[in-house]
């Protein structure tokens, strides 16, 4: 089944914790992204990867680290967690410009 | 900088009912996609629009784009109970790594 995979769904850590966030897609596609879902805001990008080792901010990187070691692969990192980053975060991928995005389950993060 | 609009943000609408919603965008594009989101879950895409004029349905659902108005619309026709989520229009100019730049969503519900 084609999907993007995301984990942990749901997350309660303390202020200062590094955590990371893992997303896997077995699509092959390219194009991978993060955002952050906050009520009255809407989808928020954080970064994206166009590919291995291509990555980018998006509009709202701050706080937030990527890497893109294998394709499939894109996990967010936050290396010093603070409470305005409680939030749901989705992680996405695409096979290129006019195809749909596929979004994961997403992960509830509260940081105390 | 691409601006997403969508309208209403909120609507309540009784069964049996039609309406539409508004996505308008402010940066040239022939690429807009619809989603939906049910309470708690992830995005769900629904319609993926890839031309001036372009129509698609699916059951109750029809959305439309105008890509000289820089408008998309969503109607809802007859509307029952099952179509009670949030609806997100996503426009792509090709920047970010192909991401999608979101509108910030119409919360349905459809009442008896």
């Amino acid at each position: 089944e084609a999907q993007v995979t995301q984990n942990p769904r749901y997350l309660i850590t303390v202020t200062g914790k590094k955590l990371t966030v893992t997303c896997s897609q077995n699509m092959n596609h390219e194009y991978m992204s993060w955002y952050r879902q906050d009520p009255g805001l809407g989808l928020r990008q954080i970064y994206y990867s166009m590919n291995v080792e291509v990555t980018d901010k998006g509009d709202v990187p701050e706080g937030y680290k990527v890497s893109r070691k294998e394709k499939r692969n894109f996990p967010l990192i936050l290396e010093s967690p603070s409470p305005n980053q409680t939030s749901l975060y989705f992680c996405a991928s695409r096979k290129g410009e006019y195809y749909e995005q596929y979004f994961g389950p997403g992960t509830r993060l509260t940081v105390t | 900088e691409l601006k997403v609009e969508q309208n209403p943000l909120f609507l309540s609408m009784q069964e049996g009912k039609n309406y539409t919603i508004y996505c308008n965008y402010s940066t040239t594009s022939d690429r807009l996609y619809w989603y939906r989101q049910d309470p708690g879950k992830s995005l769900e895409s629904l319609f993926v629009l890839l031309s001036n004029g372009a129509v698609k349905q699916e059951g109750r659902l029809m959305a439309s784009l105008d890509t000289k108005a820089r408008l998309s619309t969503l109607h809802i026709t007859a509307a029952v109970h099952d179509l009670s989520a949030t609806y997100f229009c996503a426009v792509d100019i090709g920047n970010s790594g192909y991401a999608l730049n979101f509108g910030k969503g119409t919360s349905l519900l459809v009442t008896p």
